[in-house]
């Protein structure tokens, strides 16, 4: 079982700022099949990327997601009001499908 | 438009039972990968089960096995989560979401059904 960590917990920022979000896995996630989503409170999660670094249909490019084997990245490059959430990773390469628990992007 | 809606939550006594389905409009059902995520209330994302497209394949995390059956009706455009013995821990809101392409990562969501398990 590969088991997700991000950090940090939560990232206290100011619009405008760049956001840099870890997720390491506790083994090499096969074929870069890792994803990244966004939810907003009473809001189903929405994929941003996949593919470790693939943009979903209708992304900013100012989410960019790399990495490989056991260490990933989500960039978001100048934040929006509207990119204050929670964010996860997960990996879709072995079962159990598991999430990471998340990181806080809040406001500073 | 894709839309995925699920029903069959509610309150329901430990060691029950219930029924989730998710309806499914917009895209060839048929086509892709299933799963059902849950959030517990106030907590993270926890992968419970997928599918195949034809049903031949399904996954299960650990915690659920062996109490939890995923099932789907391609010929209806449902797909069904049967769980059994519910636990207090089973208390979330269960999400049914659509593969992407050819991989099973969720991509499409429903906006998710209540299940409370309390006596």
């Amino acid at each position: 079982e590969i088991v997700l960590t991000q950090s940090p917990g939560t990232l206290s920022l100011s619009p405008g700022e760049r956001a840099t979000l870890s997720c390491r896995a506790s083994q090499s996630v096969s074929s870069s099949y890792l994803a990244w989503y966004q939810q907003k409170p009473g809001q189903a999660p929405r994929l941003l990327i996949y593919g470790a670094s693939s943009r979903a249909t209708g992304i900013p490019d100012r989410f960019s997601g790399s990495g490989s084997g056991t260490d990933f990245t989500l960039t978001i490059s100048r934040l929006e009001p509207e990119d204050f959430a929670v964010y996860y990773c997960q990996q879709y390469g072995s079962s159990p499908e598991n999430f990471g628990g998340g990181t806080k992007v809040e406001i500073k | 438009e894709v839309q995925l809606v699920e029903s069959g939550g509610g309150l329901v006594q430990p060691g029950g039972s219930l029924r989730l389905s998710c309806a499914a409009s917009g895209f060839t059902f048929s086509s892709y990968w299933m799963s059902w995520v849950r959030q517990a209330p106030g907590k993270g994302l926890e992968w419970v089960a997928n599918i195949k497209q034809d049903g031949s394949e399904k996954y299960y995390v650990d915690s659920v096995k062996g109490r939890f059956t995923i099932s789907r009706d391609n010929a209806k455009n449902s797909l069904y989560l049967q769980m059994n013995s519910l636990r207090a821990e089973d208390t979330a809101v269960y999400y049914c979401a659509r593969g992407l392409r050819l991989w099973r990562v969720p991509y499409y969501w429903g906006q998710g059904t209540l299940v409370t398990v309390s006596s």
